[in-house]
């Protein structure tokens, strides 16, 4: 059974770009969090995700920022036009319900590390 | 503002020794805490979940919590080279109105186990 598959593991993109990082939940988990851990900081919740709704973006910068989670495919974390201080390492986890805050319900993928040049 | 707060480290002990990993938290009716393990490049891993006041020991690790104190900490007895990670404290929100998900993580403590 695979994990939360997460690609690509390592991405450069220079100023002004854009940045697609994508997410498959675990088989079987239809729910998709992202996470976003700046350099020195911890991570930090960015969006809630189920397939076709974006149920709580209260974590996501108000611009340049988008995620979604189609019906099928991968959840796509997207940044436009970035900047240096968008470098960092972005994390997908998933469950396979609502995440209640019962522990080995939520799991974890290896992340994105987006490095801007 | 809620906050965790970790010793960011490198906490270093040699092999067999003791490793304790504490964490602070802000908000005084947190209710639960969760410690994940972290190698290098690799995802966090759930090792530890603790909500009552006291200890919980499983294996090796040992969860803390002392809610008056607001701290909870991690100890790791005969400590390995393989244990070398850094080690997140995380905390669900006070009033999750179900967004449990809204995980708050401490920055991480660095711990290096020398064989």
């Amino acid at each position: 059974n695979a994990g939360v598959m997460q690609n690509p593991r390592h991405l450069v993109r220079r100023r002004g770009q854009e940045a697609r990082l994508r997410c498959s939940p675990m088989k079987g988990h239809s729910h998709v969090y992202w996470y976003r851990q700046l350099p020195e900081e911890g991570l930090k919740f960015m969006v809630y995700l189920q397939k076709e709704n974006i149920i709580d973006e209260s974590g996501m910068p108000k611009e340049r920022f988008s995620a979604e989670f189609p019906k099928e495919g991968p959840s796509i974390l997207r940044i436009q036009q970035v900047v240096r201080g968008d470098s960092a390492a972005y994390f997908c986890a998933s469950s396979p319900r609502l995440f209640s805050g019962t522990p080995g319900e939520l799991f974890f993928g290896e992340g994105s590390r987006l490095t801007v040049l | 503002q809620k906050e965790v707060e970790q010793n960011s480290g490198p906490l270093s002990v040699p092999e067999g020794a003791i490793a304790s990993l504490n964490c602070t938290y802000s908000d005084r009716g947190s209710q639960s805490f969760f410690w994940y393990r972290q190698y290098s490049g690799k995802s966090p891993e759930l090792i530890m979940f603790i909500y009552s006041n006291g200890d919980k020991e499983d294996g090796r690790f040992t969860a803390q919590l002392n809610k008056a104190s607001q701290y909870v900490s991690l100890l790791i007895r005969d400590s390995q080279p393989s244990d070398s990670a850094t080690y997140l404290c995380a905390v669900p929100p006070l009033r999750s109105g179900g967004s449990n998900y809204k995980l708050t993580f401490g920055k991480g403590t660095l711990l290096t186990v020398n064989p």
